[in-house]
């Protein structure tokens, strides 16, 4: 099984608005991924989780707020966001280091619009 | 630094044909991994398959095998008997520095397009 889920799958907010996505794993993977994606593009890394701590944090705006409660969960929250961050947002995750192992394995994304 | 360079922006290819999309890199490092993606609109990034860089044979995935020339730093995509579900995006990414723990990064490749015509 190499299912990762995220809900929602669409999200509609307004600049003012608070929201989170969600993203969960149950393979055993040790790193979580949040990717944010354009149109046409490739997708751009936003944080990684290592063993639930924060390792990875790309310069990203404060209005994104990842958490990692436990080993299989990963929440995006969101506040304050403007209408050129509307874009897919992708979590992946994957086992460990070495080889194939660091394969990384996406969810179906959820599609944000921001207006 | 590294990077992944996909030269092809569209590719189109004929129901039942043969398909390579091709991928080239530059690394410093002389252990790195390489992954190919499908991600059909709906989004989805699809793994599809995985090349070591200390592997000595060409990896193979069911329709999919990877054209490993270490030498040349490519790695490109074959796709056998292409189907009409076969039509998406295609990146080729690359296993980044260690970060930290289990982490790593992936440099991705700006995608190929592949439309299969019926």
């Amino acid at each position: 099984d190499t299912e990762v889920t995220q809900t929602p799958k669409h999200l509609v907010m307004g600049m003012t608005n608070k929201k989170s996505l969600k993203c969960e794993q149950h393979m055993g993977h040790r790193a979580m991924y949040w990717y944010k994606q354009k149109a046409k593009k490739p997708p751009e890394l936003m944080f990684v989780y290592s063993y639930e701590k924060l390792s990875i944090n790309e310069s990203v705006p404060s209005r994104f707020s990842p958490e990692c409660p436990n080993s299989s969960l990963l929440n995006l929250h969101l506040h304050a966001l403007q209408p050129e961050d509307s874009a897919l947002y992708l979590c992946a995750s994957s086992l460990g280091t070495g080889g194939v192992q660091e394969t990384q394995y996406f969810g179906p994304g959820t599609r944000l619009l921001v207006l | 630094a590294q990077k992944i360079t996909q030269t092809q922006p569209g590719m189109f290819v004929q129901e039942k044909e043969a398909v390579t999309l091709d991928c080239t890199y530059d690394t410093s490092d002389p252990s790195y991994g390489l992954f190919w993606y499908k991600q059909p609109s709906s989004g989805e990034m699809i793994f599809l398959i995985y090349q070591g860089s200390y592997d000595q044979q060409n990896a193979t995935e069911g329709r999919y095998s990877l054209n490993f020339q270490k030498a040349r730093k490519s790695a490109n995509l074959v796709i056998s008997a292409s189907q009409l579900g076969d039509s998406a995006m295609y990146f080729c990414a690359m296993r980044g520095f260690i970060s930290s723990g289990s982490a790593r990064q992936l440099t991705f490749g700006s995608g190929t397009q592949l439309t299969v015509l019926p």
